[in-house]
């Protein structure tokens, strides 16, 4: 069993702070970590898709970093907004499996 | 391209009962997933096709619980029998395996069952 933690679990925090949140997953046959945005009744959206040690991407105002070394990828948003609020998931991807694990996600509340 | 879609969006059963439900993903992808979601876990993986073709079931996948697609386009998961503890989201995603986009997946908005 593949562990993928993510932190926070939750996190409230005012319009315009910048946050991050962390993932962590197993350091050994890294094949893909992908980040996603879950808003309450829609479907998970899709953010990032990070395969390479040291990639960093970049959507608006949200970014993400990765280092498969040492198992973790940073989620960062900048001037957080209202609509922002959504659960954010991360999923890890082991070589040659095709088949994600998923952390528990982290709830961001952004309150106007 | 509508994106995934899956039906019903919500489902009430009682227990001992039978359930289905479809998803239907974007049309040019060939792999098609099934997760469930319980409250305050991420989404476990259940089973995948590549086309017609399922490739992998987890030890999740009680024998009540059985997934097809048939044409390697539509699929449906059935759980026959069901128990309160199968409540849950049951979301489908797909993807292409041509890589175009890394793999992603995209997902449906879910089926959300309630077994009473």
């Amino acid at each position: 069993i593949l562990n993928v933690e993510q932190s926070p679990q939750s996190l409230h925090v005012q319009e315009g702070d910048s946050t991050n949140f962390t993932c962590s997953f197993p350091s050994s046959n890294f094949y893909a970590l992908h980040w996603y945005r879950w808003e309450t009744a829609k479907s998970p959206e899709a953010l990032f898709v990070m395969t390479l040690n040291g990639d960093e991407k970049k959507k608006g105002r949200i970014s993400a970093t990765l280092n498969t070394k040492e198992g973790y990828s940073y989620l960062y948003i900048k001037g957080s907004q209202p609509e922002d609020s959504a659960t954010y998931l991360c999923a890890f991807e082991s070589g040659g499996s095709y088949i994600p694990t998923f952390g528990r996600g982290t709830s961001l509340i952004v309150h106007p | 391209d509508t994106g995934v879609s899956q039906d019903p969006r919500h489902k009430i059963t009682k227990r001992g009962q039978n359930v289905t439900f479809r998803c239907d993903p974007i049309s040019e992808h060939n792999r098609l997933y099934w997760y469930r979601q319980t409250l305050g876990q991420g989404p476990e993986f259940l089973t995948y096709f590549q086309n017609e073709a399922q490739l992998e079931k987890s030890r999740l996948l009680s024998d009540r619980f059985s997934a097809e697609r048939p044409k390697g386009s539509f699929s449906t998961l059935e759980i026959q029998r069901t128990e309160q503890g199968d409540s849950a989201m049951y979301l489908c995603a797909s993807s292409s395996s041509t890589g175009g986009d890394g793999e992603t997946q995209y997902f449906g908005p879910g089926t959300r069952l309630l077994v009473l």
